[in-house]
């Protein structure tokens, strides 16, 4: 079946301007998750949706990062005034929203982000 | 403080052979869960084996087991008889019942399988 998928797989853009990142996740998953991963790290948790609602925003590092997802299934991540530092892998994952410890989370390709 | 350690930032193996993975958590949580999840080249994150704070066994997927030392704090992934196409990124990850659905991931490893 279809995986999670991530558009575009790879975005440049120059400092100041306003990018928009997007998920499509597993079908009939009802939890979104969305990381960062910078060169030579592990990814880092941005924020979690459960359904249409952000469950946890407390990885957004900035109010310029924002993301929505309004009918509870692709999600788009919204970075306005885009700095060098933003530059990263931005991974989207979901998984079937049962809150269980053990439940998967599955992620996509990712979006390479690239600020000049 | 880190909340996962992964201390080997490079790690080879001959093909064929076993190698192990160390991974250190820390939390103060009674009920967590333990992830690893293997990075190709690719970008994609694959999850490979879970581990439960309560289970009493090491977890075993196929060629993976977790070597789970819970008053250590240790989660360590054994790959065991080692293929090309384990070269990768290696990460471990934890998810804290009173933290949210969240995952906190380690720095990873790089393994390289040598043939």
């Amino acid at each position: 079946g279809a995986g999670v998928s991530q558009t575009p797989s790879n975005k440049v853009t120059e400092k100041g301007k306003y990018v928009e990142l997007r998920c499509d996740p597993i079908s009939g998953h009802t939890a979104l998750y969305w990381y960062r991963q910078s060169l030579g790290q592990g990814p880092e948790f941005l924020i979690y949706f459960q359904g249409t609602g952000a469950a946890d925003d407390s990885g957004l590092p900035n109010d310029r990062f924002f993301a929505v997802r309004p009918e509870g299934s692709v999600s788009t991540l919204k970075i306005q005034r885009t700095e060098r530092g933003d530059s990263a892998v931005y991974l989207c994952a979901s998984s079937p929203g049962l809150a269980d410890l053990k439940e998967t989370q599955y992620f996509g390709p990712g979006t390479r982000l690239l600020v000049l | 403080a880190q909340k996962i350690t992964q201390t080997q930032p490079g790690m080879f193996v001959q093909e064929k052979e076993a190698v192990t993975l160390d991974c250190t958590y820390d939390t103060s949580d009674q009920s967590y869960g333990l992830f690893w999840y293997k990075q190709p080249s690719s970008g994609e994150m694959i999850f490979l084996i879970y581990q439960g704070s309560y289970d009493e066994q090491n977890a075993t997927e196929g060629r993976y087991s977790l070597n789970f030392q819970k008053a250590r704090k240790s989660a360590n992934l054994v790959i065991s008889a080692s293929q090309l196409g384990d070269s990768a990124m290696y990460f471990c990850a934890m998810r804290e019942d009173n933290a949210g659905n969240m995952l906190t991931f380690g720095g990873g490893t790089r393994l390289m399988v040598k043939p």
